[in-house]
């Protein structure tokens, strides 16, 4: 069946940059998002790309596809104390299906 | 003017009981979702209707049924409630109607506590 895979912690230094990293076994996976969390809070969209592109940039996001390795990617530059939450990696192979989400990254941002 | 709203915020109760928890959205979407997230912040589908009808119900104990009223409204309502379903369960929408789906909107949640 499908799966979504991301490591579970992740921990930076404010300014640096940050790379979370996904990977996805349903080959037609089509579209593929990145939901934030925040504590307490419901999931927020911050970016998505469909299965022919490679690249996106949204500001200081950047998601890198790697469609043959099935590994999804997200980069926040200038990573700021408050990019401090937990980040989804989420598919779906067509409109209708539901979104398979990862089980999270937990991004810590210190000071 | 919340686009996805969801009552109650949090909710308590004792072993046994039956609770509903309600959510509306604004969108005009014609899709709506029920996800439960665990304690590990794992979030699972529950069930999504389409203008009302049933298109995905994951396996879900029968105690939980959801109702759509109408395509803006999506019900979960819980009989004899047990400990482990305490979690947050997350009501979402989209507009599958689009060729390219931009995604889920999601409500803030609702935390219920079994005791």
């Amino acid at each position: 069946g499908e799966d979504v895979e991301q490591s579970l912690f992740l921990s930076v230094r404010e300014g640096d940059s940050s790379v979370i990293n996904c990977t996805y076994t349903d080959s037609s996976s089509t579209y593929l998002y990145w939901y934030k969390q925040e504590p307490g809070a419901g999931l927020q969209l911050l970016t998505y790309i469909f299965s022919n592109m490679d690249m996106k940039q949204d500001q200081r996001l950047t998601v890198l596809l790697n469609k043959k390795d099935k590994h999804l990617s997200l980069r926040i530059a200038d990573t700021q104390t408050g990019d401090s939450a937990i980040y989804f990696c989420a598919e779906r192979s067509q409109a209708g299906t539901a979104l398979i989400f990862g089980k999270g990254t937990t991004l810590s941002v210190s000071s | 003017d919340t686009a996805v709203s969801q009552t109650p915020k949090y909710l308590v109760t004792q072993m046994g009981n039956d609770k509903s928890i309600k959510c509306e959205q604004n969108l005009g979407h014609d899709t709506m979702y029920w996800y439960k997230q665990d304690s590990k912040k794992f979030l699972k589908i529950m069930f999504s209707y389409n203008n009302k009808e049933l298109i995905i119900n994951e396996t879900v104990p029968n105690r939980f049924s959801p109702k759509s009223p109408d395509k803006a409204h999506l019900n979960l309502h819980i009989n004899s409630l047990e400990l482990g379903d305490s979690a947050v369960y997350f009501c979402a929408s989209s507009q599958e109607g689009n060729v390219r789906p931009i995604g889920y909107t999601f409500g803030s949640g609702t935390r219920l506590t079994v005791v």
